[in-house]
Order: C-alpha cells, then sequence, then structure tokens
C-alpha cells in the first residue's frame, strides 16, 4: 500500500497569512504515459464528509477559491492557502489515487493563530 | 447535480453484519465512467478506502485487503442505489462511513460524497 504521511499534525496560522501544508507519499504518485500525478487535497469540517479542494496535484475543483492552490510531484506535494480565511479552519487531507488501496494522509489541522 | 444520499442504522451489535446503502440521484450506479466507493473514517484508523462497484459491461467490486474477506457490496439498478455490508463486526469497526463517487474518464477523485453515516459496534 502507498503510505501517506502529511506534516505537520497542526498547524496555527493568523487570518490572511499564508499556510502550508505537506505530503509526501512512500512512492511516485506520477504516472509517467500521461505525466500526471494522482494526488488530491480534502478540506472537513466538522460534522462533514471530505470535499475534493485540488486534483492531479495542482487542478482547483470547480468553486474552490483561488487562494488555494497545489503543487509538487513524484513523491511530495504542497497545499498553500495563500491568505488565510476565518472560513478555512478544517482538518485538509491529502489522497493517493494512483493505485487501489486509495490511502490518505493522516490530516492536519489547520487553527487560528 | 450529484446527490449521494446514505441510509442505515446507527447501531450494531457484535459478530452481526452493518449494512448502510446509498442512494445515488443526478448520475446513474450503472455508469460506465463512474465507480461507487466506500469509505470510513475513525480517530484510530483515519480516512480508509474500503472498496469499490462499478459496470464496465459487467459489474465488478474491488475490496481492501483489510476487509476483504467480511465485506460484499451490492448494487440496487432499479433503486439506483449500492450498498455496504461488513460481517462480523466488532467494536473495531465503529466509524462514521461513507459512500463517495470517482468519474474515471474525469479527474478520478473523490468528488462527491453522501452525508455519512455514524455506525456504532455494541452490545
Amino acid at each position: 500500500d502507498i503510505v501517506m504521511t502529511q506534516s505537520p499534525d497542526s498547524l496555527a496560522v493568523s487570518l490572511g497569512e499564508r499556510a502550508t501544508i505537506n505530503c509526501k507519499s512512500s512512492q511516485s504518485v506520477l504516472y509517467s504515459s500521461n505525466n500526471k500525478n494522482y494526488l488530491a487535497w480534502y478540506q472537513q469540517k466538522p460534522g462533514q464528509p471530505p470535499k475534493l479542494l485540488i486534483y492531479w496535484a495542482s487542478t482547483r475543483e470547480s468553486g474552490v477559491p483561488d487562494r488555494f492552490s497545489g503543487s509538487g510531484s513524484g513523491t511530495d506535494f504542497i497545499l498553500t492557502i495563500s491568505s488565510l480565511q476565518a472560513e478555512d479552519l478544517a482538518v485538509y487531507f491529502c489522497q493517493q489515487y494512483y493505485a487501489t488501496p486509495y490511502t490518505f494522509g493522516q490530516g492536519t489541522t489547520l487553527e487560528i493563530k | 447535480q450529484v446527490q449521494l444520499q446514505q441510509s442505515g442504522p446507527g447501531l450494531v451489535k457484535p459478530s452481526q453484519t452493518l449494512s448502510v446503502t446509498c442512494t445515488i440521484s443526478g448520475d446513474s450506479v450503472s455508469s460506465n465512467s463512474a465507480t461507487w466507493n466506500w469509505i470510513r473514517q475513525s480517530p484510530s484508523r483515519g480516512l480508509e478506502w474500503l472498496g469499490r462497484t462499478y459496470y464496465r459491461s459487467k459489474w465488478f467490486n474491488d475490496y481492501a485487503v483489510s476487509v476483504k474477506s467480511r465485506i460484499t457490496m451490492n448494487t440496487d439498478t432499479s433503486k439506483n442505489q449500492f450498498s455496504l455490508h461488513l460481517n462480523s463486526v466488532t467494536p473495531e469497526d465503529t466509524a462514521v462511513y461513507y459512500c463517495a463517487r470517482v468519474v474515471s474518464t474525469g479527474n478520478q477523485a473523490f468528488d462527491h460524497w453522501g452525508q455519512g453515516t455514524l455506525v456504532t459496534v455494541s452490545s
């Protein structure tokens, strides 16, 4: 199984500041035939299911604010929130869909400083 | 607009079978371009993919090794539903269970989720 490891486990950021979350996979999730990284990011608020933010490592889902961006390739990925808003307080997960079993990171809790 | 609506009991006794159903609107369980997945979430195990069912001229199921001996997924095309059945449950199976869609010809991520069903395994 591909193991997904996020860092940090929790992050406190001031409103308006940048938040950066890291995700590392135990093997590459880059599919060479199409040059796509099979990596997604989700946001989960209390009592709700995860919501898809980013797919193919860097493509924003429709309706997701452009302050959210994804980067990285191969085994190392980053989710960046450029200017933290109060509604961004949530837990964030990365997930690989390169191979089954699909696996998720343990989550990063984003808090206000 | 795709929506997934879950239903199922919230309390199951140990050794019995856990069953959760997901009713689809805005798409078809028989779609040739989607897969229909079950994922659970617990404090101890995090988010765990359990398996998927999909139709490609015939029905296919893929299950996670961790539950493969205990899991069954089936579909009801007349009701546009798919279901999860997990037998011989223990308290370790206590979790929030989600259904989710993947469009295999699209972004291939879990783009729509059910609302979640908290299932507690307890006598």
